[in-house]
């Protein structure tokens, strides 16, 4: 079964709305989780890292203030698109680890839609 | 810059035949290398790994070769089935620096019965 789980699935929303995205490790604790973003026959491209209790680590290129990343507890991460345009309509994806360099495991992405 | 390639959008092999993906990398300091599944509307799932000490790495009808000259690996599935139909990537992480890794574009594999 499932071991992160990712919500919502899908959003649609106005432009200038702020949409967050939960991640969840269902049953095991992650001091670090990932998000990605995807866009159409790209590759997944890791935008920032999640770290418990402590900022998050961004990618160059991907603005701080735009993507606004908490991870509040052992098992939860967010990620808030703020302000959302047009152009930030995409496939978001996080992952977790449950221990050192392992593979990660993988929400099922949120589907974002800004009109 | 795109550090991991897979350079074949797409694959189609015939039921009970070999499938075989393949991905190249530019950098000479990944020592860890993935291999992740993905159906539509679910996240990747991984499938098998290999370390840089290795050359090989078997799971049931899943191989992994990694050729580190070459910056290439690639993924075998032998026999292939219907249900493996799906998008698979190849990652790429260096262990030094953590937990980061690089993902290819993807292949799309449709096995036909």
């Amino acid at each position: 079964g499932a071991v992160v789980s990712q919500h919502p699935s899908r959003v649609i929303c106005k432009s200038g709305t702020s949409v967050k995205i939960e991640c969840r490790s269902l049953d095991f604790q992650a001091t670090t989780m990932f998000w990605y973003r995807q866009f159409p026959k790209q590759s997944l491209m890791l935008m920032a890292t999640s770290n418990e209790g402590s900022k998050a680590t961004y990618e160059q290129g991907v603005e701080k203030d735009k993507f606004l990343i908490n991870h509040a507890s052992l098992t939860l991460s967010t990620l808030t698109v703020t302000s959302a345009h047009p152009e930030d309509s995409s496939f978001y994806i996080c992952s977790a680890s449950d221990r050192g360099h392992q593979p990660q495991h993988f929400g099922d992405g949120t589907r974002l839609s800004i009109l | 810059d795109q550090q991991v390639k897979q350079n074949s959008p797409s694959l189609s092999v015939q039921e009970g035949r070999i499938s075989i993906l393949n991905c190249d990398y530019t950098n000479s300091m990944f020592d860890y290398f993935l291999w992740y599944k993905k159906y539509p509307a679910e996240g990747p799932t991984f499938l098998i790994s290999i370390s840089s000490i290795k050359d090989k790495n078997e799971d049931g009808r899943f191989t992994v070769f990694l050729n580190k000259s070459a910056k290439h690996l690639s993924l075998h599935i032998v026999p292939s089935q219907p249900g493996d139909s799906a998008v698979y990537f190849c990652a790429a992480s260096e262990r030094n620096t953590g937990n980061q890794f690089y993902f290819g574009t993807g292949t799309s594999l449709t096995v036909i019965p």
